[in-house]
């Protein structure tokens, strides 16, 4: 299975990165690891995904370890609006059983 | 711009009721999904659609039926089956099929708010 597991909460002073961590030793070779978040009440927002490399966009740097047991999404300078719950998500199952599996996220709290 | 509209974006509903939840999409995406949300809980699939008149039970459908009789759209219809219907209901677009295996990235409506009065 390809559960991942998260931090429950984090703090982060605004301008500084935030550095989100997730676990994730079960993930098939693959399959691809995904960081959504989401501000109270609203739908969730995509905001990057890596399957062995690192990658950056304009939201996020995401570093996944060489084995893709871990991985981190950076925040490189975090703002009061980055106050959200993040989740980082990857399928589980084969064929056309696989799933995308939700858990509970990180809820990052950007401190002024 | 491109993107997926739910309404209504708060709904009350008296016990025994059938409600319809609208999700529209005008991004050309093959597939949409609805969830729903809990607290303590992560998203869990309701009812998925690879295309049009062509969809499959999530994890939770008991209570839930759906339609797909256009590419653009996917309404959620809580039957009063539905034993405890209060939620947090998002759909969700793909231009991937749900268990394709390359990358496949979910764009979210904003979500509508069930409440069972």
């Amino acid at each position: 299975d390809a559960k991942t597991t998260q931090p429950p909460s984090m703090d982060c002073a605004e301008g500084r990165a935030a550095n989100l961590p997730c676990n994730h030793s079960t993930i098939s070779g693959n399959e691809y690891v995904y960081w959504y978040r989401q501000i109270h009440s609203q739908g969730p927002q995509y905001i990057i995904h890596g399957l062995k490399n690192n990658e950056t966009n304009e939201m996020a740097s995401l570093i996944i370890t060489e084995d893709r047991k871990s991985s981190t999404l950076i925040l490189p300078h975090a703002t009061l609006r980055d106050t959200a719950v993040y989740y980082c998500i990857s399928k589980e199952g084969a064929g056309n059983n696989r799933k995308l599996i939700w858990g509970l996220g990180t809820s990052l709290a950007v401190n002024p | 711009d491109g993107g997926i509209t739910q309404s209504p974006k708060y709904l009350f509903r008296k016990e025994g009721q059938n409600v319809t939840l609208s999700c529209e999409q005008n991004l050309n995406h093959d597939a949409m999904y609805w969830y729903r949300q809990d607290p303590g809980q992560g998203l869990r699939l309701i009812y998925y659609s690879q295309i049009v008149n062509d969809f499959q039970k999530g994890d939770i459908a008991e209570g839930y039926s759906v339609s797909r009789e256009k590419k653009e759209s996917f309404p959620l219809t809580v039957t009063s089956a539905q034993k405890n219907p209060t939620a947090f209901y998002l759909c969700a677009s793909s231009t991937r099929q749900y268990w394709d295996s390359g990358a496949n990235v979910l764009t979210f409506g904003a979500g509508s708010r069930l409440t069972v009065l």
